[in-house]
């Protein structure tokens, strides 16, 4: 079975501070994608950043970054330089190939304060 | 090129009641997938349509369905509503390529009272 957990239920942070959300996944597809969605009070779900199981390079784009170990099946969102319009819920999500299904995890809210 | 539209943003029914909500994807987007979104649940997959056919289906019961036009617009439809069917709608549309990310509209508030 596909699962994806989030521990982090909420996370508080003064602007400026770096913050990782964390997230867990599991699988038994070789083949499959994770991304990142933020969702903010307006409620549309916006794709942060995603990757591939067959990649496991990590990379930096603007203020995230993300930390995909294959091994310990993680997938870590980090933000660098928290700003106050960071605050949202942050979702960790599985894919399998060829199919629309999204497992979500249950969502980090972040909040981070002036 | 425009998002994901979903129409209405708000609806307000009676137990018993039906809805359709409605959604339009990205321009050449062929897949179109339902989400719901409460409080207690999360977000739970619906199902998922493909060139009007439905490829993948979730755990709800039968009162929900959906379908899926020509041109990719996708319609979901619930019957018989249930307070516990009050949630966050949401509808995303990719080109269904695995790598390609889910692009989710504004989603549709319902509230059954």
């Amino acid at each position: 079975a596909q699962k994806v957990t989030q521990a982090q239920t909420e996370i508080s942070v003064v602007e400026k501070e770096d913050v990782t959300l964390d997230c867990v996944y599991e699988t038994r597809d070789t083949t499959y994608y994770l991304f990142w969605y933020k969702q903010p009070p307006s409620g549309e779900l916006v794709f942060l950043i995603r990757r591939n199981s067959f990649d496991e390079q990590n990379e930096i784009s603007g203020r995230y970054s993300w930390n995909f170990q294959k091994s310990t099946s993680s997938f870590n969102f980090t933000i660098t330089a928290s700003q106050v319009v960071d605050s949202a819920v942050y979702f960790c999500a599985l894919r399998a190939p060829d199919t629309g299904k999204l497992i979500f995890g249950q969502g980090t809210t972040l909040q981070v304060k002036p | 090129k425009a998002g994901v539209t979903q129409t209405p943003r708000y609806l307000i029914k009676t137990r018993g009641q039906q809805v359709t909500l409605s959604c339009s994807p990205i321009s050449g987007h062929r897949s179109v997938s339902w989400y719901q979104q409460t409080p207690g649940q999360g977000l739970q997959f619906l199902f998922e349509y493909f060139s009007e056919t439905q490829r993948n289906k979730g755990n709800f019961p039968g009162r929900f369905s959906g379908r899926q036009f020509s041109n990719s617009r996708s319609e979901m439809n619930v019957s018989t509503l249930e307070l516990g069917d009050s949630a966050l709608y949401l509808c995303a549309s990719s080109p269904r390529d695995g790598n390609s990310p889910l692009h989710f509209g504004n989603g549709t508030r319902l509230t059954v009272t």
